[in-house]
């Protein structure tokens, strides 16, 4: 249940763009996304619903394709800041399952000057 | 909002002690969750609480796991008979328990187990 998160690493210089993709075996009610850096605790970015929304937050926006149950994290002229592991968070839906999320094991961002 | 505090950050032990670790979170956040987490690796669910009563365990969570949330407040997460293999950042997480909402993370605590 656990979701499949790719690329495992990137790194970027300060502006270029990157897109982080997470896929499940498991139909999916919603996906969300964090961002942890180093010895610090992981902090939400946005969580994306059934029906293919796309959300966006500053210069990271993502989509969620319920039909094949991926989404995307797009990182647009990227920042120092953005450095960090992102993780996507998968939500099942079903009975008492629902608001527990399964991660996926990461995705290491280095952004450099 | 103080945020979702963990007490104590880092915990060295001996294979075979007892240890405790506390979670505080958000005061009106009803849900709270522990995950596990090593490293290279995501947060991984052991069990969550919706106010006093816990209402799923991970088949990852050995007897030696124990995990208690009295008047649905603080937690506490208790691992007996620790192994090295228990060495990991255990982080408490807290939520309203709406659908479709964030987590809310503590800093964690770090376990080392010698």
């Amino acid at each position: 249940q656990q979701p499949v998160q790719s690329p495992q690493a990137v790194i970027l210089r300060e502006g270029e763009d990157a897109v982080i993709n997470c896929s499940s075996s498991k139909a999916l009610y919603s996906v969300h996304w964090y961002r942890q850096k180093h010895g610090e605790a992981p902090v939400f970015l946005m969580i994306l619903l059934k029906g293919g929304e796309q959300k966006g937050h500053d210069k990271i926006s993502a989509s969620f394709n319920e039909k094949k149950q991926q989404s995307s994290l797009y990182l647009t002229a990227s920042q120092l800041s953005y450095s960090g592991t992102y993780f996507c968070g998968t939500e099942l839906g079903r009975g008492s399952t629902l608001g527990r999320l399964y991660f996926g094991r990461g995705t290491q961002l280095t952004v450099w000057p | 909002d103080t945020g979702v505090s963990q007490n104590p950050r880092h915990k060295i032990t001996k294979r075979g002690q007892n240890v405790t670790f506390r979670c505080d979170p958000i005061s009106e956040h009803n849900r709270l969750y522990w995950y596990r987490q090593t490293l290279g690796q995501g947060p991984e669910f052991l069990t969550y609480f919706q106010n006093e009563a816990q209402l799923e365990k991970s088949r990852l969570l050995s007897d030696r796991f124990s995990a208690e949330r009295p008047k649905g407040s603080f937690s506490t997460l208790e691992i007996q008979r620790t192994e090295q293999g228990d060495s990991a950042m255990y982080l408490c997480a807290s939520s309203m328990g709406r659908v479709n909402e964030k987590l809310f993370f503590g800093s964690g605590t770090q376990l080392s187990v010698l």
